[in-house]
């Protein structure tokens, strides 16, 4: 988990309200990555950034949205919770070359339950 | 349906024997990793194999990767408690250099002391 936090860590809402993850990191990586984490299905990829106000979709990309204005910090936010959306969030960082590119560095993870 | 199906599911040992877990994946891969995830926390990175390599050690880890039946096999050695957790495999499904990680569903580990 080093270099990488989560915020909230725990957050429980209701259904139709707007919530936001934040993801901080301190390791200066160009690449930062969303998953959710759902008992059967494993982590799947929701949305990741390359960089800078760059990013793009995953395999389970509908109901979120995602920004990085900073290198820092990567932001994911649900327009309008669901249950569906009840599960464990992990953001993972990835450097720009080499090992570390190829490597992902994960954050403690979210705990989300929705209402 | 996933890219990585490891097997088993689950996997109960007496410490001090091996372990060995399997996964599958369907699309060709430039590179595969195992990572160990702790109860409640988050993905800690064990070992990555290249398409190109059949065989990595690290410690008491031993991956295998065989490219012709798209398997790869994750043995642990002389097991401790302490490795208790869930395992995972991820493949970069995707050709185009963006690196996204496809990651299997897990095996979980029950070392018993």
């Amino acid at each position: 988990d080093a270099g990488i936090t989560q915020s909230p860590r725990h957050k429980v809402t209701e259904t139709g309200t707007p919530v936001t993850l934040r993801c901080h990191q301190t390791e200066n990586h160009r690449y930062m990555y969303w998953y959710r984490q759902d008992p059967g299905h494993g982590l799947r990829l929701i949305h990741y950034s390359y960089g800078v106000k760059d990013t793009d979709k995953g395999e389970v990309s509908d109901g979120y949205s995602v920004s990085r204005s900073k290198t820092e910090d990567f932001l994911l936010t649900l327009e309008s919770a669901t249950s569906s959306q009840t599960s464990v969030y992990f953001c993972a960082i990835s450097g720009s070359s080499g090992a570390l590119r190829e490597t992902q560095y994960f954050g403690p993870g979210t705990r989300l339950l929705v209402l | 349906s996933q890219q990585g199906e490891e097997d088993p599911q689950a996997l109960s040992i007496q410490e001090g024997e091996n372990a060995t877990m399997n996964c599958s994946y369907k699309t060709s891969i430039n590179n595969l990793q195992w990572y160990r995830q702790n109860s409640g926390r988050g993905l800690v990175h064990l070992i990555l194999i290249r398409s190109n390599e059949r065989e990595k050690h690290s410690g008491r880890l031993r991956v295998t990767l065989d490219t012709s039946k798209k398997s790869s096999s994750l043995l642990i050695t002389a097991s401790r408690a302490a490795d208790t957790a869930s395992y995972f495999c991820a493949t970069d499904a995707d050709s185009e250099g963006t690196y996204k990680y496809i990651f299997g569903t897990g095996t979980r580990l029950k070392v018993l002391a």
